[in-house]
């Protein structure tokens, strides 16, 4: 079944405390990003990668890290979190071009104290 | 900086009644998407629409694209409780990763 797999689907943490959300496609597609979605904000483009080694910052990318050493993976690296990045994440990936169709995950809800 | 203007923010209506959400930019864009989510899922596509002046149809619902390709409108004829959710529009422009989302319209249908 074509998806993508965001893991964990929520996360409680403190202030400071590094964390990593996964984020896994079996589509082999191209582009990956990585949005939060905030209540009257919509979803803001965090980080996006058009493929392998090849990333760039989106419209929040400040807290924020990734990395694309493998097509299928795009993880979010928060290295010290702040409770102004707890939202709902999601992950989302598509194939090349310009009008392509993004799949998104399930989500994950991160709480930051 | 590129933005989607969405409208209106909130929408409750009764079933049987027709609804129509804008969706507007000062920046033309390559394409325009309308995705919906449900709570505890991703958003999910419903259309693209690529030309000026396009119109798609989807069962009840109607999408056009602006002739100058910086606005879209989702019209649904006979809004149904099952039509409830977050409704997204979503921009390309050039060749880019960026996939940029409007504020989203939160529609109600009430029985």
């Amino acid at each position: 079944e074509a998806q993508v797999t965001q893991n964990p689907r929520y996360l409680i943490t403190v202030t400071g405390k590094k964390l990593t959300v996964t984020c896994s496609q079996n589509m082999n597609h191209e582009y990956m990003s990585w949005y939060r979605q905030d209540p009257g904000l919509g979803l803001r483009q965090i980080y996006y990668s058009m493929n392998v080694e090849v990333t760039d910052k989106g419209d929040v990318p400040e807290g924020y890290k990734v990395s694309r050493k493998e097509k299928r993976n795009f993880p979010l690296i928060l290295e010290s979190p702040s409770p102004n990045q707890t939202s709902l994440y999601f992950c989302a990936s598509r194939t090349g071009g310009q009008n392509t169709e993004a799949f998104f995950g399930q989500g994950t809800r991160l709480t930051v104290v | 900086t590129q933005l989607l203007e969405q409208s209106p923010q909130f929408l409750s209506i009764q079933e049987g009644e027709n609804l129509t959400v804008y969706c507007n930019s000062s920046s033309v864009f390559s394409s325009l998407q309308w995705y919906r989510q449900e709570p505890g899922e991703g958003p999910v596509l419903l259309v693209t629409v690529v030309t000026g002046g396009e119109v798609k149809k989807l069962k009840r619902l109607t999408f056009q694209f602006g002739d100058a390709r910086k606005d879209s409108s989702l019209h649904i004829t006979a809004a149904q409780p099952g039509d409830t959710g977050l409704y997204l529009c979503a921009g390309t422009s050039g060749n880019t990763g960026k996939l940029i989302f409007g504020q989203g319209t939160t529609l109600q249908v009430k029985p």
